[in-house]
């Protein structure tokens, strides 16, 4: 089984500064998908990264996928109350379509 | 369009009744899900259906019976349910199973509860 390992579980901050969460395996994924979740909500999806080293930016969320494809990070600039969320990491899918989640890292951006 | 559609949005059931969950994408895509979520917690793997037939039953109870009338269309059956059955369930598609790269695109979920 292919571990992911999300932290941190809870990030509390101001309006207006920034955050990072990581999500990291000892086992290389093909691809990695980012998910933002609110309350009662299904996840939405944010981002598919799929090459090693590979950077992708969304507006003030910036992704990028560790040169060996067993790491990812998420980092959110400039963090607004809009950005509050249950943050998810994914990896995979396997042959069989199931996905790797990580625990997931509860946002709250206080204004 | 990336959107996948539930009804309901919220149910309540005792633990005698039967119930059902229904799912639909105009994706085109072949490989549908099924997964519970409880509070705070990822979302678990239920059932993979991969061109309208049932490819993963992660040790789900018979108490939840799935089926996949067509390629859009993907029903959950519920019938002598638990309290801890009480979750958030997630219905999601992608394209194809198999393919390492295969995006999965949630719905928005039904509430259950049950009583």
């Amino acid at each position: 089984t292919q571990l992911l390992e999300q932290s941190p579980q809870f990030l509390s901050i101001q309006e207006g500064e920034n955050l990072t969460v990581y999500c990291n395996s000892s086992s290389v994924f093909s691809s990695l998908q980012w998910y933002r979740q609110e309350p009662g909500e299904g996840p939405v999806l944010l981002v598919t990264v799929v090459t090693g080293g590979e950077v992708k930016k969304l507006k003030r969320l910036t992704f990028q996928f560790g040169d060996a494809r067993k790491d990812s990070s998420l980092h959110i600039t400039a963090a607004q109350p809009g950005d509050t969320g249950l943050y998810l990491c994914a990896g995979g899918p396997d042959s069989w379509g199931k996905l790797q989640f990580g625990a997931g890292t509860q946002v709250v951006v206080t204004p | 369009d990336t959107e996948v559609t539930q009804t309901p949005k919220h149910l309540v059931m005792g633990m005698t009744n039967k119930k059902s969950l229904k799912c639909e994408q105009h994706m085109g895509h072949r490989a549908m899900y099924w997964y519970k979520q409880k509070a705070k917690k990822p979302p678990e793997l239920m059932f993979v259906y991969s061109y309208e037939k049932l490819s993963i039953n992660e040790s789900v109870p018979s108490r939840f019976s799935p089926e996949c009338p067509n390629s859009s269309l993907l029903n959950l059956h519920l019938h002598a349910l638990q309290p801890e059955d009480s979750a958030l369930y997630l219905c999601a598609s992608s394209q194809v199973t198999g393919l390492a790269t295969q995006t999965q695109y949630f719905g928005p979920g039904t509430r259950l509860l049950v009583l």
